[in-house]
Protein backbone atom coordinates (compact mmCIF):
# COMPACT_ATOMS: atom_id res chain seq x y z
CA UNK A 1 0.00 0.00 0.00
CA UNK A 2 1.30 3.36 -0.52
CA UNK A 3 1.78 5.84 2.49
CA UNK A 4 2.66 8.83 0.80
CA UNK A 5 -0.16 11.07 -0.99
CA UNK A 6 0.74 13.89 -3.25
CA UNK A 7 -1.18 16.66 -3.89
CA UNK A 8 -2.12 18.00 -6.15
CA UNK A 9 -2.02 15.01 -8.77
CA UNK A 10 -1.55 16.87 -11.69
CA UNK A 11 0.20 20.88 -11.71
CA UNK A 12 0.83 23.30 -15.36
CA UNK A 13 2.35 26.40 -14.37
CA UNK A 14 4.07 28.96 -16.34
CA UNK A 15 8.08 29.53 -16.64
CA UNK A 16 9.22 31.64 -13.86
CA UNK A 17 5.84 30.55 -11.50
CA UNK A 18 6.77 28.86 -8.50
CA UNK A 19 5.28 25.25 -7.99
CA UNK A 20 4.33 23.52 -4.56
CA UNK A 21 3.23 20.34 -4.49
CA UNK A 22 2.16 18.64 -1.04
CA UNK A 23 2.59 15.33 0.68
CA UNK A 24 0.74 13.52 3.34
CA UNK A 25 1.86 10.63 5.05
CA UNK A 26 -0.24 7.81 7.49
CA UNK A 27 2.55 6.96 9.95
CA UNK A 28 5.12 7.92 12.16
CA UNK A 29 8.49 8.24 9.96
CA UNK A 30 12.47 8.50 9.74
CA UNK A 31 13.33 10.65 7.40
CA UNK A 32 11.32 11.82 4.25
CA UNK A 33 12.66 12.40 0.74
CA UNK A 34 11.26 13.73 -2.95
CA UNK A 35 12.59 12.28 -6.10
CA UNK A 36 11.73 13.52 -9.58
CA UNK A 37 11.29 11.03 -12.88
CA UNK A 38 11.26 12.03 -16.24
CA UNK A 39 9.46 10.43 -18.78
CA UNK A 40 8.72 7.06 -16.41
CA UNK A 41 12.82 6.77 -16.43
CA UNK A 42 14.98 6.76 -12.95
CA UNK A 43 13.85 8.48 -10.12
CA UNK A 44 16.63 11.85 -9.10
CA UNK A 45 17.11 12.38 -5.66
CA UNK A 46 16.13 15.97 -4.43
CA UNK A 47 16.30 15.82 -1.24
CA UNK A 48 16.15 14.39 2.43
CA UNK A 49 14.45 16.01 5.44
CA UNK A 50 14.93 13.90 8.79
CA UNK A 51 11.78 13.75 11.28
CA UNK A 52 13.44 16.13 13.46
CA UNK A 53 14.08 18.92 10.94
CA UNK A 54 11.55 21.48 10.01
CA UNK A 55 12.98 23.31 6.74
CA UNK A 56 15.40 22.19 4.55
CA UNK A 57 17.25 24.18 1.29
CA UNK A 58 18.98 23.07 -1.79
CA UNK A 59 18.79 24.99 -4.98
CA UNK A 60 15.52 26.30 -5.66
CA UNK A 61 13.95 23.75 -3.76
CA UNK A 62 12.54 24.31 -0.24
CA UNK A 63 11.26 21.22 1.47
CA UNK A 64 8.96 21.95 4.94
CA UNK A 65 8.09 19.06 7.10
CA UNK A 66 5.23 19.13 10.07
CA UNK A 67 5.16 16.16 11.59
CA UNK A 68 2.38 17.07 13.84
CA UNK A 69 0.12 16.87 10.18
CA UNK A 70 2.31 14.07 9.14
CA UNK A 71 2.68 16.48 5.93
CA UNK A 72 5.43 17.97 3.84
CA UNK A 73 5.80 20.37 1.10
CA UNK A 74 8.13 20.90 -1.75
CA UNK A 75 8.45 24.45 -3.23
CA UNK A 76 10.13 24.56 -6.37
CA UNK A 77 10.58 28.69 -7.01
CA UNK A 78 11.54 30.40 -10.61
CA UNK A 79 10.39 27.37 -12.59
CA UNK A 80 11.84 26.03 -15.77
CA UNK A 81 10.38 24.65 -18.17
CA UNK A 82 13.09 21.53 -17.63
CA UNK A 83 11.45 20.93 -14.02
CA UNK A 84 8.72 19.08 -16.22
CA UNK A 85 8.84 15.51 -14.71
CA UNK A 86 6.73 13.60 -12.03
CA UNK A 87 7.71 14.07 -8.59
CA UNK A 88 7.41 11.59 -5.51
CA UNK A 89 7.21 11.82 -1.44
CA UNK A 90 8.66 8.90 -0.45
CA UNK A 91 8.72 7.83 3.57
CA UNK A 92 10.57 5.32 5.61
CA UNK A 93 9.20 4.05 9.12
CA UNK A 94 10.68 4.78 12.36
CA UNK A 95 12.22 0.91 13.00
CA UNK A 96 14.63 0.09 11.57
CA UNK A 97 15.87 0.18 7.48
CA UNK A 98 12.06 -0.03 6.22
CA UNK A 99 11.97 0.26 2.84
CA UNK A 100 10.53 3.70 0.79
CA UNK A 101 7.13 4.47 0.63
CA UNK A 102 6.05 6.30 -1.97
CA UNK A 103 2.86 8.31 -3.17
CA UNK A 104 1.33 8.22 -6.56
CA UNK A 105 3.17 11.22 -7.35
CA UNK A 106 2.32 15.16 -8.58
CA UNK A 107 3.15 15.31 -12.69
CA UNK A 108 3.86 19.31 -13.14
CA UNK A 109 4.40 21.03 -16.24
CA UNK A 110 6.02 24.09 -16.94
CA UNK A 111 4.81 25.62 -20.21
CA UNK A 112 7.62 27.84 -21.37
CA UNK B 1 31.98 7.88 -9.36
CA UNK B 2 29.56 5.20 -11.18
CA UNK B 3 25.93 5.99 -9.96
CA UNK B 4 23.43 2.94 -9.65
CA UNK B 5 23.57 1.04 -13.19
CA UNK B 6 20.60 -1.11 -14.32
CA UNK B 7 20.84 -3.49 -17.13
CA UNK B 8 19.02 -3.92 -19.71
CA UNK B 9 17.12 -0.98 -20.31
CA UNK B 10 14.65 -2.77 -21.90
CA UNK B 11 12.88 -6.17 -22.59
CA UNK B 12 10.01 -7.64 -23.75
CA UNK B 13 9.05 -11.11 -22.64
CA UNK B 14 6.42 -13.75 -23.44
CA UNK B 15 3.63 -14.82 -20.71
CA UNK B 16 5.22 -17.73 -18.94
CA UNK B 17 8.44 -17.13 -19.54
CA UNK B 18 11.20 -16.46 -17.06
CA UNK B 19 13.67 -12.76 -16.49
CA UNK B 20 16.36 -11.88 -14.68
CA UNK B 21 17.28 -8.03 -14.42
CA UNK B 22 20.33 -6.72 -12.88
CA UNK B 23 21.88 -4.10 -10.56
CA UNK B 24 25.04 -2.71 -9.51
CA UNK B 25 25.06 -0.45 -6.37
CA UNK B 26 26.41 3.24 -6.19
CA UNK B 27 30.28 3.34 -5.37
CA UNK B 28 30.07 2.54 -1.19
CA UNK B 29 26.80 1.22 -1.24
CA UNK B 30 26.34 -2.36 0.38
CA UNK B 31 22.20 -2.58 0.29
CA UNK B 32 19.90 -3.09 -2.35
CA UNK B 33 15.92 -2.71 -2.93
CA UNK B 34 13.60 -3.54 -5.77
CA UNK B 35 10.73 -1.36 -7.21
CA UNK B 36 7.95 -2.09 -9.31
CA UNK B 37 6.45 1.21 -10.67
CA UNK B 38 3.27 0.54 -12.75
CA UNK B 39 2.10 2.91 -15.56
CA UNK B 40 1.32 5.82 -13.41
CA UNK B 41 1.72 4.57 -10.22
CA UNK B 42 4.25 5.34 -7.62
CA UNK B 43 6.94 2.49 -7.02
CA UNK B 44 6.16 -0.21 -5.02
CA UNK B 45 8.86 -1.84 -2.59
CA UNK B 46 9.31 -5.76 -3.87
CA UNK B 47 12.28 -6.61 -1.73
CA UNK B 48 15.36 -5.47 -0.14
CA UNK B 49 18.61 -7.53 -0.29
CA UNK B 50 21.72 -6.53 2.36
CA UNK B 51 24.89 -9.12 3.22
CA UNK B 52 23.55 -11.03 0.34
CA UNK B 53 20.47 -11.60 2.25
CA UNK B 54 16.43 -10.68 1.75
CA UNK B 55 15.99 -8.90 4.90
CA UNK B 56 12.77 -7.14 4.36
CA UNK B 57 9.88 -8.03 1.05
CA UNK B 58 6.74 -6.40 0.19
CA UNK B 59 3.63 -7.91 -0.93
CA UNK B 60 4.60 -9.70 -4.44
CA UNK B 61 4.52 -13.63 -4.95
CA UNK B 62 7.06 -16.28 -4.60
CA UNK B 63 7.55 -16.03 -8.00
CA UNK B 64 9.54 -12.77 -7.63
CA UNK B 65 12.78 -13.74 -6.43
CA UNK B 66 16.14 -12.31 -6.40
CA UNK B 67 19.57 -12.51 -4.95
CA UNK B 68 23.04 -9.96 -3.82
CA UNK B 69 26.25 -11.05 -4.79
CA UNK B 70 29.04 -10.53 -2.54
CA UNK B 71 30.12 -7.72 -4.59
CA UNK B 72 26.43 -6.06 -3.23
CA UNK B 73 25.45 -6.14 -7.14
CA UNK B 74 21.93 -7.69 -7.06
CA UNK B 75 19.51 -9.79 -9.49
CA UNK B 76 15.70 -9.67 -9.89
CA UNK B 77 14.38 -13.20 -11.46
CA UNK B 78 10.52 -13.25 -12.40
CA UNK B 79 9.10 -16.54 -13.11
CA UNK B 80 6.04 -17.39 -15.12
CA UNK B 81 5.71 -14.35 -16.48
CA UNK B 82 2.05 -12.31 -16.82
CA UNK B 83 0.76 -9.82 -18.58
CA UNK B 84 0.45 -8.00 -15.19
CA UNK B 85 4.04 -7.76 -14.48
CA UNK B 86 4.88 -5.41 -17.65
CA UNK B 87 6.39 -2.43 -15.51
CA UNK B 88 8.84 -0.49 -14.56
CA UNK B 89 11.94 -2.66 -12.46
CA UNK B 90 13.88 -0.25 -10.89
CA UNK B 91 16.60 -0.59 -8.50
CA UNK B 92 18.10 1.47 -5.41
CA UNK B 93 20.55 1.38 -3.63
CA UNK B 94 21.88 2.99 0.06
CA UNK B 95 24.30 2.28 2.90
CA UNK B 96 22.73 0.96 5.65
CA UNK B 97 25.29 2.54 7.86
CA UNK B 98 24.98 2.42 11.84
CA UNK B 99 21.80 3.47 11.91
CA UNK B 100 20.94 6.84 10.48
CA UNK B 101 19.24 6.37 7.17
CA UNK B 102 21.21 8.01 4.19
CA UNK B 103 19.53 8.91 0.70
CA UNK B 104 18.57 6.19 -1.65
CA UNK B 105 19.69 6.36 -5.18
CA UNK B 106 17.86 4.93 -7.88
CA UNK B 107 19.02 3.35 -11.56
CA UNK B 108 17.16 4.36 -15.03
CA UNK B 109 15.04 1.25 -14.52
CA UNK B 110 14.31 -1.52 -16.58
CA UNK B 111 11.37 -1.14 -18.53
CA UNK B 112 9.83 -5.15 -18.84
CA UNK B 113 6.80 -5.95 -21.67
CA UNK B 114 5.36 -8.90 -21.22
CA UNK B 115 3.12 -9.71 -24.19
Amino acid sequence: SQQGEEDPQALSIQEGENATMNCSYKTSINNLQWYRQNSGRGLVHLILIRSNEREKHSGRLRVTLDTSKKSSSLLITASRAADTASYFCATDARSGNTPLVFGKGTRLSVIA
Amino acid sequence: DAGVTQSPTHLIKTRGQQVTLRCSPKSGHDTVSWYQQALGQGPQFIFQYYEEEERQRGNFPDRFSGHQFPNYSSELNVNALLLGDSALYLCASSLRGSGARTEAFFGQGTRLTVV
